[in-house]
């Protein structure tokens, strides 16, 4: 089982490119997480979706755009890089409680 | 590259000693709560869980402690190892399924 699987693990983008994170999940998973970590942080929640069909705005949605393609998908977009935007994120999947999270993409915006 | 946990308090115990992790939390309406292990350079790891009308549960080495009334979570960790070096998240999770991730701590194992 893969579990989670985030594309890309690096990005560098200069800033006002956009581009779109995927996530993918193998374990039937309803509901879906996108966050990101700053270094030494801790998790920030920028959207969620709790089962296909539906999304909604986490403590940090400014800048960023998401879509539930179906029940294993869920993207990230940024449609115009800022350096802030520099962090690195994660993607999660849940079934109750237990979030399983991907391995992480590492962006960089310059 | 960048650390995790390099901003968070820190808490350095000795192998074998027990340890206590502190959270405080902000939002009365959560059903759940739950604390999360992260490895440098991983995503975090579900460790366990505790509904909002408990206020102990104990899992293999952990125990969660959950005060309400002083919204005050703890993760207690038996005989603590050198594997358990990680930063330690508590999140809180509502009827929505919405997770939202509170402070952090740092735990350092010394040998």
């Amino acid at each position: 089982n893969a579990g989670v699987t985030q594309t890309p693990k690096f990005q560098v983008l200069k800033t006002g490119q956009s581009m779109t994170l995927q996530c993918a999940q193998d374990m039937n998973h309803n509901s879906m997480y996108w966050y990101r970590q700053d270094p030494g942080m801790g998790l920030r929640l920028i959207y969620y979706s709790a089962s296909e069909g539906t999304t909604d705005k986490g403590e940090v949605p400014n800048g960023y755009n998401v879509s539930r393609l179906n029940k294993r998908e869920f993207s990230l977009r940024l449609e115009s890089a800022a350096p802030s935007q520099t962090s690195v994120y994660f993607c999660a999947s849940s079934e109750g409680l237990q979030a399983f999270f991907g391995q992480g993409t590492r962006l960089t915006v310059v | 590259g960048e650390s995790v946990g390099l901003h968070l308090p820190t808490l350095s115990v000795q192998e074998g000693d027990n340890s206590i992790i502190n959270c405080a939390y902000s939002n009365s309406a959560s059903d759940y709560f739950i604390w999360y292990k992260q490895e440098s350079g991983k995503g975090p790891q579900f460790i366990i869980d505790i509904r909002s009308n408990m206020d102990k549960r104990q899992g293999q080495r952990v125990t969660v402690l959950l005060n309400k009334t002083v919204k005050h979570l703890s993760l207690q960790i038996a005989a603590t190892q050198p594997g358990d070096s990680a930063v330690y998240f508590c999140a809180e999770m509502d009827s929505s399924y919405k997770l939202i991730f509170g402070s952090g701590t740092r735990l350092l194992v010394r040998p």
